[in-house]
């Protein structure tokens, strides 16, 4: 089945820093590909996403690209601030699947110390 | 944007009583909803998939008559815990698409305590 993985946090960063959240996928067919955003207390909110290789989301100063090759889809922001401090999924969105389900990772949460 | 309520966003109650949190998609047709339960540093499992006028879809492992699923209309879903125990004490959060390939919309979450 389809499942996806990313790093485990909390990642600790200081404001201004370079920030990678790696994400990997299997999927066994073109999966459309997502970055969600949850801060403390809410639901997840849309990032960024791809919906075929190659393709790259961008939002708020985040990237992620679609990387068929390497099943992967790491997001980056070149310089974090404190208010981005939340747990961010990667997720999975399968076109054969019912619903068009969606299947996470684990989340990892993201730290930034001003 | 799309955007999707749900009500209430906290409840306390005693073990065994019932609880019903609801789901509305305040700006557009849903024509499919899904049900998730987030527990502490984890990340969201889906419990059902439901769409609009038909029995809702369970996740294996989900007891379909302790967490039970309406789909009324186009705009609200309900998911009643029934007989409630601390260990159904959850983050539970809805979302919401329109047909097709539409994008999910997520709700802002209930937390419930069952004491």
């Amino acid at each position: 089945g389809d499942s996806v993985t990313q790093m485990e946090g909390p990642v600790t960063l200081s404001e201004e820093a370079f920030l990678t959240i790696n994400c990997t996928y299997t999927a066994t067919g073109y999966p459309s590909l997502f970055w969600y955003v949850q801060y403390p207390g809410e639901g997840l909110q849309l990032l960024l996403k791809a919906t075929k290789a190659d393709d790259k989301g961008s939002n708020k100063g985040f990237e992620a690209t679609y990387r068929k090759e390497t099943t992967s889809f790491h997001l980056e922001k070149g310089s974090v601030q404190v208010s981005d401090s939340a747990v961010y999924f990667c997720a999975l969105s399968d076109e054969g699947s019912a619903g068009n389900m969606l299947t996470f990772g684990g989340g990892t949460r993201l730290m930034v110390k001003p | 944007g799309a955007v999707v309520s749900q009500h209430p966003s906290r409840v306390i109650c005693k073990s065994g009583t019932s609880v019903k949190i609801e789901c509305r998609s305040l700006d557009f047709q849903a024509t499919t909803m899904f049900w998730y339960r987030q527990f502490p540093k984890q990340s969201l499992m889906l419990m059902a998939t439901s769409n609009e006028g038909s029995k809702a879809t369970y996740e294996q492992g989900v007891e379909k008559d302790k967490f039970l699923i309406n789909h009324a209309s186009l705009t609200l879903s309900t998911l009643t815990v029934t007989s409630a125990h601390p260990e159904d004490s959850s983050f539970y959060i809805c979302s919401a698409k329109t047909g097709g390939l539409g994008e999910q919309y997520f709700g802002p979450g209930t937390r419930l305590t069952v004491t």
